[in-house]
């Protein structure tokens, strides 16, 4: 089971540059959503998805856009990078059947804006 | 403002001693809390859990106890071994009017958890 496939791993952006981090889940839960993790803030809640065609903004959510058009994928824009976004991200899912606290993470993106 | 913090960045133990990873939380509405462990380069994966009408939850070497009245939890680890070298992240979570969080969790800073052989 691939359970959260987040590509890419590690990306380099110059200041402005626009990109789109991919998260893709095989074990059709209902709940998804993108964290990111920065050096003594553990990790903070950017946006989160509760089925197809739903999203909301979580604790961060300001230059980051989210759609999620299929209950397997949720993919994550920035829309023009800065040097604040430089962070880890974690995608991650969850499902009502299990826990919907109980999250499943990919493995991040590590991400360098310059 | 930090609603769940971790004030220990690190923890160094002895194989085979007891670690006790601290976790202390503002928000009283919070109904479910959450242990995570993360090796580098990995995500986080889901470690142990209470509800917040408990004040223990045992799963073999890993214990969570909560003491509401003081807004604080903490994680037991016995025996520790050197594979538990790890940074943990407490979370907490609160349900919505219909019983669901959605999955969002409100994360501490994490302990780096280091076990020496």
């Amino acid at each position: 089971n691939a359970g959260v496939t987040q590509t890419p791993k590690f990306q380099v952006l110059k200041t402005g540059q626009s990109m789109t981090l991919q998260c893709a889940q095989d074990m059709n839960h209902e709940y998804m959503s993108w964290y990111r993790q920065d050096p003594g803030m553990g990790l903070r809640l950017i946006h989160y998805s509760v089925g197809a065609g739903i999203t909301d903004q979580g604790e961060v959510p300001n230059g980051y856009n989210v759609s999620r058009s299929t209950t397997e994928d949720f993919p994550l824009r920035l829309l023009s990078a800065a040097p604040s976004q430089t962070s880890v991200y974690f995608c991650a899912s969850s499902s009502t059947q299990i826990s919907n606290e109980k999250l499943f993470f990919g493995s991040g993106t590590q991400l360098s804006v310059l | 403002d930090q609603q769940v913090k971790q004030n220990s960045p690190s923890l160094s133990v002895q194989e085979g001693r007891i670690s006790i990873l601290n976790c202390d939380y503002t928000n009283s509405m919070f109904d479910y809390f959450l242990w995570y462990k993360k090796y580098p380069a990995e995500g986080p994966t889901f470690l142990i859990s209470i509800s917040s009408i408990k004040d223990k939850n045992e799963d073999g070497r890993f214990t969570v106890f909560l003491n509401k009245s003081a807004k604080h939890l903490s994680l037991h680890i016995v025996p520790s071994q050197p594979g538990d070298s790890a940074v943990y992240f407490c979370a907490a979570t609160l349900a919505n009017a219909g019983g669901t969080s959605y999955g969002k969790l409100t994360f501490g800073q994490g302990t780096i958890l280091t076990v020496h052989p």
